[in-house]
């Protein structure tokens, strides 16, 4: 099975500072994404990668940043963090095909106060 | 531009009774379909996607969507819904375009099954 492991389920951070949020998956998929999940709307596509190094801005990429030095693991990181920030993280990876289905890891819940 | 829609925030069912959680799409191209199901404090599960061929795709966990392109439509069926199936209910898309590789999603639907 596909495994896409988050590094945190709960992370409580203080305004101002820098979060690291790290996300690593197992079955050699091109594609990594961060997603932010808030009540009533939905998924947000913060970020996306199709292969080291590569990245492309999704929905909501202000006061974010991705990196992605190696192909199983890819970093959302909040450059100075704020408690609109406040949220459901979700990391999901799948293959370069647009008729695969993605994974998702279980969700880093972060409180930023 | 590639866009999703549920329109009920909320679906109510009585255990027993079928159950369907809508979606529409807006997407260039071919468009291809996703629902996932996210339990409490849970990341997303696949349940099931359309690519192409037979317009009623089956899925995991007994559930079923049925694609209408007439009306872009992709909802989500089960004939006989069970209380463990309450939880949150996401419809995606990607489109079929060559680099179209975002995969957009609904606001998300919550199904409660009453005893």
């Amino acid at each position: 099975d596909v495994k896409v492991t988050q590094s945190s389920r709960y992370l409580v951070k203080r305004t101002g500072e820098k979060v690291f949020l790290e996300c690593v998956q197992d079955m050699d998929h091109e594609n990594m994404f961060w997603y932010r999940q808030d009540p009533g709307l939905g998924l947000r596509l913060i970020y996306f990668s199709y292969d080291v190094k590569m990245k492309e801005k999704g929905d909501i990429p202000e006061g974010y940043s991705v990196s992605r030095e190696k192909k199983e693991r890819f970093s959302l990181i909040l450059e100075s963090a704020s408690t609109n920030q406040t949220s459901m993280y979700l990391c999901a990876s799948s293959l370069i095909s647009r008729n695969t289905e993605a994974f998702f890891g279980q969700g880093t819940r972060l409180t930023v106060v | 531009a590639q866009s999703v829609a549920q329109p009920e925030d909320q679906v109510n069912v009585a255990e027993g009774n079928p159950l369907t959680v809508k979606c529409t799409y807006s997407v260039s191209g071919n468009p291809y379909l996703f629902w996932y199901v996210q339990y409490p404090n849970r990341g997303l599960q696949f349940l099931l996607k359309y690519i192409t061929g037979d317009n009623l795709v089956k899925g995991s966990y007994g559930f079923e969507a049925e694609f209408n392109k007439s009306q872009t439509s992709f909802h989500l069926k089960k004939p006989s819904a069970l209380v463990s199936d309450s939880a949150l209910y996401f419809c995606a898309v990607r489109g079929g375009q060559t680099g179209a590789n975002n995969l957009f999603f609904g606001t998300g639907t919550r199904l409660t099954v009453i005893p």
